[in-house]
Formats: C-alpha cells, structure tokens, sequence
C-alpha cells in the first residue's frame, strides 16, 4: 500500500464547475497536509495547506481534512481552464525532519 | 517571497560524465531536499539535509550524492551520469526541525539530459 494515494484521473471538469479530489494515506500519526499544482513542465507550486479537522478555505480552493478516516480532499470552485494541472498531495509524518510524502498526482482537465 | 534557485533549467551530458546540479535558497531554510520526477513514477526523494553538513538518504540515493557546505546552498552530484538518469530534478527547501509543519517550496527544476 502506497503511502499516499490519489486517483491519477483525468479528471474532467467543465467551466464554472467543482473539481473535487480525494486523497487518502497510509499514517495516522500524519500530522500536517499540503495540495500543490503542477503544470505541465514545471515545478509543484503550493496552492493549500491543513493541520486540523475540517475546511479550509482560500479563495476558490477548499482543503477538508478528516484523521479518522485518513483523508483530505481540495474543492476547487468555479473552475476555471487555468485549473487545468495535476494536483499533488503531500503528507508530513510526525517523525520526520520537514520530509513529505507525495501521491502520485491528479490529472484535471478543465473544458470550456 | 521564498526563492529556491537551480542553477540550470536544460543540461545535456554524456554517459560517464560527473555532473553537479546547484540549488540556493535565500529563507534561511534548515531543510533542503533533491527529487526526481518520472512520468508515472511521481516524485522520488534522492538525498535531504536537515543543516549544514548533515545528511539523509531518501528512496533512491544510487548513483547520487550531495553536498552541503552552506546553509544556502545544496548540491546534487551525479558520479558518473547514466542514462537512466535522464530525468528532472526538483530542489526544494522548508524551514525547521522534525516538529515543523511547514511546506516545501520548489525550484523551477533542471531537465536533464544524458546522451
């Protein structure tokens, strides 16, 4: 079992609509979760980041983090064909020295 | 804003060759680290360091080593480049110790290439 795990997609989302993506991972001593974007060809960029329970919201991206159940997933309203990516999740452990763990990503593709 | 700066955005090398990829940060990160990304394979750790002169093998050191003799400044070396090492390389940088939550932020990554 990977560590953390993410639908590869694509995702499919028409304009002005919710892309939603799940992410799910293997430790519960997990203690904080990032969501970057990637474009094609270039480096991960941070769009969100969760430590607790619940939602986050900033601007059109929403994180929700659930411990119990070992999952955060990231809404992301009103989509637009600049969300087109592929949208990383990472995952730090309680033990480790700033290191992440990162799903293998989730291709959205957003059509006009 | 955070910088992560890698020296060369397209290198081409040949097999046997020794190859070294620079990375700067200019937050005064403790962490860095140097990945590699694959299609299909995603983001693979190569080596970490947590301070200056110190440290730690990720998941797929081989072939790899590193350097870090300034807080700044974290070098990847290539010993003897193979072309299974065609790739691209991600340097990133985070700040504190084992206990911070704190993201990592991404240079803008070196394609290279070895003939």
């Amino acid at each position: 079992q990977k560590e953390v795990e993410q639908n590869s997609g694509p995702l499919s989302v028409p304009e002005g609509a919710i892309a939603s993506l799940n992410c799910t991972y293997s430790d519960r001593g997990s203690q904080s979760f990032f969501w970057y974007r990637q474009y094609s060809g270039k480096s991960p960029e941070l769009i969100m980041f969760i430590y607790s329970n619940g939602d986050k919201e900033d601007g059109r991206f929403t994180a929700q983090l659930n411990k119990a159940s070992q999952y955060v997933s990231l809404l992301i309203r009103d989509s637009q064909p600049s969300d087109s990516a592929t949208y990383l999740c990472a995952v730090k452990r309680a033990d480790s020295w700033g290191k992440l763990q990162f799903g293998a990503g989730t291709q959205v593709v957003v059509t006009p | 804003d955070v910088k992560v700066t890698q020296s060369s955005r397209y290198l081409v090398k040949r097999t046997g060759e020794k190859v070294f990829l620079e990375c700067v940060q200019d937050m005064d990160h403790e962490n860095m680290f140097w990945y590699r990304q694959d299609p299909g394979l995603g983001l693979r750790l190569i080596y970490f360091s947590y301070d200056v002169k110190m440290k730690e093998k990720g998941d797929i050191p081989e072939g790899y080593s590193v350097s870090r003799e300034k807080k700044e400044r974290f070098s990847l070396i290539l010993e003897s480049a193979s072309t299974n090492q065609t790739s691209m390389y991600l340097c990133a940088s985070s700040f504190g110790a084992t206990s911070s939550n704190q993201p990592q932020h991404f240079g803008d990554g070196t394609r290279l290439s070895i003939l």
